[in-house]
């Protein structure tokens, strides 16, 4: 596609329901990650695809977090009985593929977030 | 694992003057440095990257500086301009290898006309 999409733009649910979120990378993008950037605060780190391998999970608060994605696609992003400080922009980013190859500038393609509000 | 400090969180300069970025990180094996520009309602974009192999970086009215002894990097923007007001990061991470990318928490800057 011609950039990063993601779904649902804006999403409200009750505490303690699941969610999930949807990102379609760039086609060939190799890379996929995933942020969360909560009200007038910076990028925090989620998890890091490679294909459809996560080398690096570090960065999911709880085991109510889980991500996955199918090859070099499209990704999903779950959060299982939801909170309210989950509440945030969930942002996803895609990149050519793994630093350090020479196609890769290492630029990451941001999509245009998906909010996330519980209630 | 990596941490990237960033300073100011908030900075307000004078249209035309200068504004300057500072952040610092942690892991000594980072050797990429990318800084991004988020404005109001928007995603983030790239503006500038440096890579550990050089000690400064110019396109048109920014700039970016690294040392990598004292493990930090900052970004200069000349002759400021209302275009200019967003949040900046910057980010550290180890280009050779397949690696997150951990930002700073972001400069709110504001130009004042």
């Amino acid at each position: 596609g011609a950039g990063v999409s993601q779904s649902p733009s804006n999403k409200v649910t009750e505490k303690g329901k699941d969610v999930e979120l949807r990102c379609d990378p760039i086609s060939g993008h190799t890379a996929l990650y995933w942020y969360r950037q909560r009200l007038g605060q910076g990028l925090e780190f989620l998890i890091y695809f490679q294909g459809n391998s996560a080398p690096d999970k570090s960065g999911l608060p709880s085991d109510r977090f889980s991500a996955e994605r199918t090859g070099e696609s499209v990704s999903t992003l779950t959060i299982q009985r939801t909170q309210q400080e989950d509440s945030a922009v969930y942002l996803c980013a895609s990149s050519l593929g793994r630093l350090g190859t020479v196609r890769n500038t290492g630029e990451l393609f941001f999509g245009e977030g998906s909010r996330l509000t519980v209630l | 694992g990596e941490n990237v400090e960033q300073h100011p969180s908030t900075l307000s300069v004078q249209e035309g003057d200068s504004a300057v970025i500072k952040c610092t990180y942690s892991d000594s094996a980072s050797n990429y440095f990318p800084w991004y520009k988020q404005e109001l309602g928007k995603r983030p974009q790239l503006i500038i990257d440096i890579r550990s192999n050089v000690g400064e970086k110019k396109d048109q009215r920014i700039a970016v500086t690294l040392n990598k002894t004292a493990k930090h990097f900052s970004l200069h923007i000349t002759e400021t301009q209302p275009e200019d007001s967003a949040v900046y990061f910057c980010a550290a991470s180890r280009y050779s290898s397949a690696s997150k990318i951990i930002f700073g928490s972001g400069t709110r800057l504001s130009i004042r006309p």
